[in-house]
């Protein structure tokens, strides 16, 4: 079957860093999103990985290794506009997104 | 560039009332998708569109139908709402179905079956 683990939720301090880990397994696999959402907003897109390794966009970054079945996303210098839930979706044979739960990230000051 | 439109913003049903959510994009995208949203779920794939005239059955996809007429609309119908089809409804579209190019989503619309 296809199943997604995330943690539920985290908490972190502004200016710290966070490491969201995600552990999946899929009929097939074409790469893995990251998708970030604030409370009662729509979903929007972070980072996409397909290689294995680190690929890093500013503040944040999301690693993949396929082997392993498992990335993690990377968020660096925190702010409190980073509190969000952060959705991690790998990309099944079909092209087709499996979504996680997500997990929620609070930041205090 | 509006991107993707979803109408109404929240709507309150009675059970067993009929309903279509209206879905429209502006960047000539082929693959349309719609999911629901519920607390302590991931989103969930309930109809999908990979281009024009053709749709497919996502996870869920009881009790709702969609068509796909033109390459901008796609809309989602309730038949007969049920309480459980309470939900945040989205929909996304994105360039093409066959390709790990990102999904772009819609505000959503927040249903209350009651």
């Amino acid at each position: 079957g296809q199943n997604i683990d995330q943690p539920t939720e985290m908490t972190a301090t502004e200016g710290a860093i966070v490491q969201i880990n995600c552990t999946y397994q899929t009929s097939g696999f074409n790469g893995l999103f990251w998708y970030q959402q604030h409370a009662g907003e729509a979903p929007t897109f972070l980072s996409y990985n397909v290689l294995d390794g680190l690929e890093e966009k500013g503040r944040f970054s999301s690693f993949l290794s396929r082997s392993k079945g498992y990335s993690y996303l990377l968020l660096k210098e925190l702010q409190m506009k980073d509190s969000a839930s952060y959705l991690c979706a790998p990309l099944d044979s079909n092209y087709q997104l499996i979504w996680g739960a997500g997990t929620k990230l609070i930041i205090k000051p | 560039t509006a991107g993707i439109t979803q109408a109404p913003t929240s709507q309150i049903l009675a059970a067993g009332r009929s309903m279509t959510l209206r879905c429209t994009q502006d960047m000539r995208h082929n693959a349309m998708y719609w999911y629901r949203q519920d607390l302590g779920l991931g989103l969930r794939l309930i109809h999908y569109s990979n281009t024009a005239g053709t749709t497919g059955k996502g996870e869920v996809p009881d009790g709702y139908s969609v068509s796909r007429a033109n390459t901008d609309d796609f809309p989602l119908t309730l038949a007969s709402a049920v309480p459980s089809q309470t939900s945040v409804y989205f929909c996304a579209s994105k360039e093409a179905s066959g390709g790990a190019n990102e999904q772009f989503f819609g505000p959503g619309t927040r249903l209350t079956v009651l």
